[in-house]
């Protein structure tokens, strides 16, 4: 069993409606989560970074995480074509360091007009 | 500032050549990372250095070699290139934060063995 899983999609939504994009992980020390946006051909970036569970919204986006389910979620409202992009889950046990991140295989995901 | 720069940007390579994918970031950050992207294996950890001097092998070191040659600039090594290298390439830098640590990418090196 890989330690981060994540349905690598495509997921393909309307313009306007609500993404859930989510990911499931096996190792409890994991205490640092990360959602990256990837678009093609460029290198990933930093969305959301969460501490322990609970939940972080920054505009359009809301991170959450379940810790007792080891399951993190991330929700895009009022999706636009500029969100279509490959969305990948990281996490940490340290926050960074020689563990690096361990992430998801990303999921695709499409907003059509 | 331009972030994090990799040069170049794509290559091919024979079996058995070596060449070095470069790495620079002007963010002044301490730690710096390589990843390799791979189709249905995510981003997996190469190599890390914590500072200048130091390295530390991640998850997949077998084959390459790196070199962390100042602050700004860590470099990653194929001494002798395998079809098995070939992917895309992602050097990364850090700053923490207190106990946030937030990575910064590159756009990344593709790079091709036949």
């Amino acid at each position: 069993q890989k330690e981060v899983e994540q349905d690598p999609g495509p997921l393909s939504v309307p313009e306007g409606a609500i993404v859930s994009l989510n990911c499931t992980y096996s190792n409890s020390a994991f205490q640092y989560f990360m959602w990256y946006r990837q678009y093609s051909r460029k290198g990933p970036e930093l969305l959301m970074y969460t501490y322990s569970s609970g939940n972080k919204e920054d505009g359009r986006f809301t991170a959450q995480v379940d810790k007792s389910s080891k399951y993190i979620s991330l929700f895009i409202r009022d999706s636009q074509p500029s969100d279509s992009a490959t969305y990948l889950c990281a996490m940490s046990v340290s926050g960074g360091g020689a563990d690096g991140l361990t992430f998801g295989k990303g999921t695709h995901l499409i907003i059509q007009p | 500032n331009a972030g994090v720069t990799q040069t170049p940007k794509f290559q091919v390579l024979k079996t058995g050549q070596s060449m070095t994918l470069q790495c620079a970031q002007d963010m002044n950050h301490n730690s710096m990372y390589w990843y390799r992207q791979d189709p249905g294996m995510g981003l997996r950890l190469i190599y890390y250095s914590a500072s200048e001097g130091t390295t530390d092998k991640g998850e997949v070191p077998n084959g390459y070699n790196v070199s962390r040659l100042n602050k700004r600039e860590f470099s990653l090594r194929l001494e002798s290139a395998a079809p098995s290298q070939t992917s895309v390439y992602f050097c990364a830098s850090s700053e923490a934060v207190g106990a946030r640590e937030t990575q910064y990418f590159g756009p990344g090196t593709r790079l091709l063995v036949l």
